[in-house]
C-alpha cells in the first residue's frame, strides 16, 4: 500500500521561505511522477505543480512560477516543494500525490493527508 | 488554461437515489492519438486529503464500488451515484489533466436529503 507523508507546514511571514517534504513508501517512488495540490481554508483544490519520475520536467500553475520550485530525491523516496516569497494567499492545506503513471499528464492516485501553510505576519 | 465547471453546486439525494453531478471543460479533454479523455474525479471527506474515483473518464479506481460510474467525452462529463449510501456524504471535484495547469472544477457537495 502506497503511503505518503507531508511535512514541513507551519506559520511563516510573508516574504519568507519554506520547504515541504513528502515521503513516499510503498512503491518505486521513482517510476512515478507526483504532485503538489493545494486547498485553502474553505476552499477547493487548486493544482499546484507536477515533476516527472525521473525529475527532468517540471512544470507550474502560474501564480506560483518563479517563486516556488519542486523537486524530488528518488534514492530518499522523497519529494519537496520549495516555496520563497511566500504571500498570503499562498496559505492552504498542500498535498502531496502519486501519479496514476511516470507521464505528468495522468491523475494522482495517491494522496497525503496534508500539511498546513499559513502566511501571516 | 481550461476552466472547470460543475453543475450543480450542491444536491440532496435520498438514501438509495441516484446522484448526477456534471462537469463541463473549456476545452476537449480527448487526445486524439490515444482516443481518451483526460478526466478525473475526486470524492472528498471532510478533513480528509481526496480520493480518486474515476480516471481517463470513465475507468474506476481500483477499490471503488461500483455504484460510481464516470461517462462522457469532449467537453462534457457526468459522475453518477447509484444508489446512494450516508458514506458518499462529500464534495466531489472533476480534474482535467490534459493541459498544464491541471485544473479542478469547482466541487459539487453531495448529501443526504
Amino acid at each position: 500500500q502506497v503511503q505518503l507523508v507531508e511535512s514541513g507546514g507551519g506559520v511563516v511571514q510573508p516574504g519568507r521561505s519554506l520547504r515541504l517534504s513528502c515521503v513516499a513508501s510503498g512503491s518505486t517512488f521513482s517510476n512515478y511522477g507526483m504532485h503538489w495540490v493545494r486547498q485553502a481554508p474553505g476552499k477547493g483544490l487548486e493544482w499546484v505543480a507536477v515533476i516527472s519520475s525521473d525529475g527532468s520536467n517540471e512544470y507550474y500553475v502560474d501564480s506560483v512560477k518563479g517563486r516556488f520550485t519542486i523537486s524530488r530525491d528518488n534514492s530518499k523516496n522523497t519529494l519537496y516543494l520549495q516555496m520563497n516569497d511566500l504571500r498570503d494567499e499562498d496559505t492552504a492545506v498542500y498535498y502531496c500525490a502519486k501519479s496514476r503513471a511516470s507521464s505528468v499528464y495522468n491523475s494522482g492516485d495517491y494522496w497525503g493527508q496534508g500539511t498546513q501553510v499559513t502566511v501571516s505576519s | 488554461d481550461i476552466v472547470m465547471t460543475q453543475s450543480p453546486d450542491s444536491l440532496a439525494v435520498s438514501l438509495g437515489e441516484r446522484a448526477t453531478i456534471n462537469c463541463k471543460s473549456s476545452r476537449s479533454l480527448l487526445y486524439s492519438s490515444n482516443n481518451k479523455n483526460y478526466l478525473a474525479w475526486y470524492q472528498q471527506k471532510p478533513g480528509q486529503p481526496p480520493k480518486l474515483l474515476i480516471y481517463w473518464a470513465s475507468n474506476r479506481e481500483s477499490g471503488v464500488p461500483d455504484r460510481f460510474s464516470g461517462s462522457g467525452s469532449g467537453t462534457d462529463f457526468t459522475l453518477t451515484i447509484n444508489s446512494l449510501q450516508a458514506a458518499d456524504v462529500a464534495v466531489y471535484y472533476c480534474q482535467q489533466y490534459f493541459s498544464i495547469p491541471f485544473t479542478f472544477g469547482p466541487g459539487t457537495i453531495v448529501d443526504v436529503k
